[in-house]
């Protein structure tokens, strides 16, 4: 079982619309939870942490389900900026190394 | 805004040559990294550096790999003697204390030839 799994898409929306994204991780001790937007041939780029409790960035709100463990990210009002690939990420139970999931591309349409 | 910084951006080396990709963290972090990212697939992780020395290392990271924080500000990762499938996108990050949000340099783009 991969260690952290993602639909890798693409994801084609128009503009405007909202899209959710998903992700489960293997390892039960994870402690700490991201997501990260990628563009092409760039840098990963931290979007948000994510929490228990979950957590809202103005368009962007993700979830942390521990018992499931599974994470998801919601978009509303996809913008065309908002095309990239959205990495989840998880870390802990050892360390503070990151594990990457292969990621999820999103394509905003007009 | 404080950020990581790569350089170079693009090295393109001979297969069994060495070669050293050189990083400047974010000057308050304490925890340093080095990932790659093969074209077409995930980040992967290869090393973690604390308080001068290796706190984790990944498969990936063999004899041929090593890290140094030669001095206060930069942080390297040198590959002794290069081989085809190292080519990928090599990426420094950083993290400060008792955080565990990294912030990623722009990369360099390793091609082994």
């Amino acid at each position: 079982r991969k260690e952290v799994e993602q639909d890798p898409g693409p994801f084609n929306v128009p503009e405007g619309a909202t899209v959710a994204f998903n992700c489960t991780y293997s390892n039960s001790a994870s402690q700490s939870f991201f997501w990260y937007r990628q563009d092409c041939r760039k840098e990963p780029k931290l979007l948000m942490s994510v929490y228990s409790s979950g957590n809202e960035d103005g368009r962007f709100t993700a979830q942390l389900n521990r018992a499931s463990q599974y994470i998801s990210l919601l978009i509303r009002d996809s913008k065309l900026s908002d095309s990239a690939t959205y990495l989840c990420v998880v870390s802990g139970g050892g360390g503070n190394k990151l594990t990457f999931g292969t990621g999820t591309q999103l394509k905003v349409e007009l | 805004e404080p950020e990581v910084t790569q350089t170079p951006s693009h090295q393109v080396t001979q297969m069994g040559q060495e070669v050293i990709l050189r990083c400047v963290p974010i000057s308050n972090h304490l925890y340093f990294y080095w990932y790659r990212q093969i074209l077409g697939q995930k980040v992967e992780f290869l090393v973690s550096f604390y308080n001068n020395e290796i706190s984790e290392k990944s498969e990936i990271f063999d004899d041929q790999f090593s890290v140094e924080r030669p001095d206060g500000s930069n942080f390297t990762l040198k590959i002794r003697s290069t081989k085809l499938e190292d080519s990928a996108m090599y990426f420094c990050a950083s993290t400060g204390q008792g955080r565990t949000e990294a912030f990623f340099g722009q990369g360099t783009r390793l091609t082994v030839v």
